[in-house]
């Protein structure tokens, strides 16, 4: 079985700070994903990162796909209040899903 | 991007009765799949929603306590039976289109058991 292994499970960060969310796994992926989960809604996608090495930016956001494309991290410079969230990271066939971080930016 | 109508968008429901979920997707896509979440939580893989035949259940889940049809490319329900307070959570129906693995959400459904 396929698994993704996501640290931290929470964080709570003053507004300004920077921080990075990390996804592993034992296995290589053709690709994976970051979603991002506000309450009473479902996950939307953020970024699909394919090639090893790949550095993908969304504004203050920058993913990183591991040079074996067995991990990944999210990096939130200046983190806002706007940011506060589930961040989910997602890999294979059927999409499986790791544990998830709850991220709360404090104003 | 696919739209997706998930529906109801919440219910409580008396333990043993059952609840049928319903996901309406604007576009024909290649797969479907039911996901359960808890609160806060991340999302646990119930099934994949098969077109025309039996969906593939996830080890844990069953075809007796989970039914789901898929009668076309854009239409799937889920069925939750002989409900149990155990089974109070949120219900997500996702998409792929095409080839690639990119997954689009409907709102979820969130069901309490009492």
């Amino acid at each position: 079985t396929q698994l993704l292994e996501q640290s931290p499970q929470f964080l709570s960060i003053q507004e300004g700070e920077n921080l990075t969310v990390y996804c592993n796994s034992s296995s290589v992926f053709s690709s994976l994903q970051w979603y991002r989960q506000e309450p009473g809604e479902g996950p939307v996608l953020l970024v699909t990162v394919v090639t090893g090495g790949e550095v993908k930016k969304l504004k203050r956001l920058t993913f990183q796909f591991g040079d074996a494309r067995k991990d990944s991290s999210l990096h939130i410079t200046a983190a806002q209040p706007g940011d506060t969230g589930l961040y989910l990271c997602a890999a294979g066939g059927k999409l499986i899903f790791g544990q998830g971080t709850e991220l709360s930016v404090k104003p | 991007s696919a739209v997706i109508s998930q529906k109801p968008s919440r219910d409580i429901c008396q333990r043993g009765t059952s609840l049928t979920i319903q996901c309406q997707v604007d576009s024909q896509v290649t797969m479907m799949f039911w996901y359960r979440q808890q609160p806060g939580q991340s999302l646990t893989l119930i099934a994949t929603a098969n077109q025309g035949s039996e969906a593939t259940y996830e080890s844990g889940f069953v075809i007796d306590k989970f039914p789901i049809s898929r009668p076309n490319l854009t239409f799937s329900t889920l069925t939750v039976s002989n409900m149990s307070p155990e089974d109070s959570s949120i219900y997500l129906c996702s998409v792929i289109e095409g080839l690639v693995t990119e997954a689009f959400f409907g709102q979820g459904t969130r069901l309490t058991v009492v």
